[in-house]
């Protein structure tokens, strides 16, 4: 079975500053990884996906998340924060690409983002 | 642009009454879910269909049923609602793997 963990419920940090949310998973095959994110009263929309190659990946918005197996991670990070990008942001596993089968994404808990001007 | 329309952002229903959440997707995709929001759970996923007519569970099943008679159109339906079941429901269908959600209907049960 797949799962993901969200290191913190809630993140606030100053306009400008670096953003960093946290993504832990476990997976018993090679795993997909996601970030979506929620702006408030909107459904989810998708920040960035890692599936294979490069470990490094640049989504929406300036973010990027880094696939690390060996810490069995998928942080989300940009470089400077904007009033913008205050919304909820999920992290999300899967243990399939989609062109083999029916794709299921397991979340994790959310992670609130706030900034402060 | 795709678009996945759900029916009612905000419903109130009764204990026991017989509920119907409608989605809607434009873009002829294969694969519709639909997912539970709770705060501090994330998503959670009850059903998922991967053509018409074709259903299967997900992770939390129980006190639900769906139905999928077009390729357009996934409902979700509450035989028996019962305040638990209060929370906010998502509906997306897929694309190459991107999951294109709707807005979400927000139930409460009283």
């Amino acid at each position: 079975a797949q799962s993901v963990t969200q290191l913190g419920s809630h993140v606030s940090v100053s306009e400008g500053a670096l953003v960093l949310l946290r993504c832990n998973y476990s997976s018993s095959v090679p795993p997909y990884l996601f970030w979506y994110v929620q702006y408030p009263n909107q459904g989810l929309q998708l920040l960035l996906k890692y599936t294979t190659g490069a470990t490094l990946v640049k989504g929406i918005n300036g973010f990027e998340a880094e696939f690390k197996k060996s810490e069995t991670s998928f942080h989300l990070t940009k470089p400077s924060a904007h009033m913008s990008d205050a919304a909820e942001y999920f992290c999300a596993v899967s243990d399939r690409e989609w062109y083999q089968g029916a794709q299921k994404l397991v979340f994790g808990q959310g992670t609130r983002l706030t900034i402060n001007p | 642009d795709v678009k996945v329309t759900q029916s009612s952002r905000y419903l109130v229903k009764r204990t026991g009454e017989k509920v119907f959440l409608e989605c809607v997707q434009d873009m002829d995709h294969e694969n519709m879910f639909w997912y539970r929001q709770d705060p501090g759970l994330g998503l959670r996923l009850i059903y998922f269909s991967y053509d018409v007519k074709m259903k299967e569970k997900g992770d939390i099943p129980e006190g639900y049923s769906v139905s999928r008679e077009k390729k357009e159109r996934f409902s979700l339906i509450l035989e028996s609602a019962s305040t638990n079941q209060t929370s906010m429901y998502l509906c997306a269908s897929t694309l190459r793997g991107e999951l294109f959600f709707g807005e979400g209907s927000r139930l409460t049960v009283l």
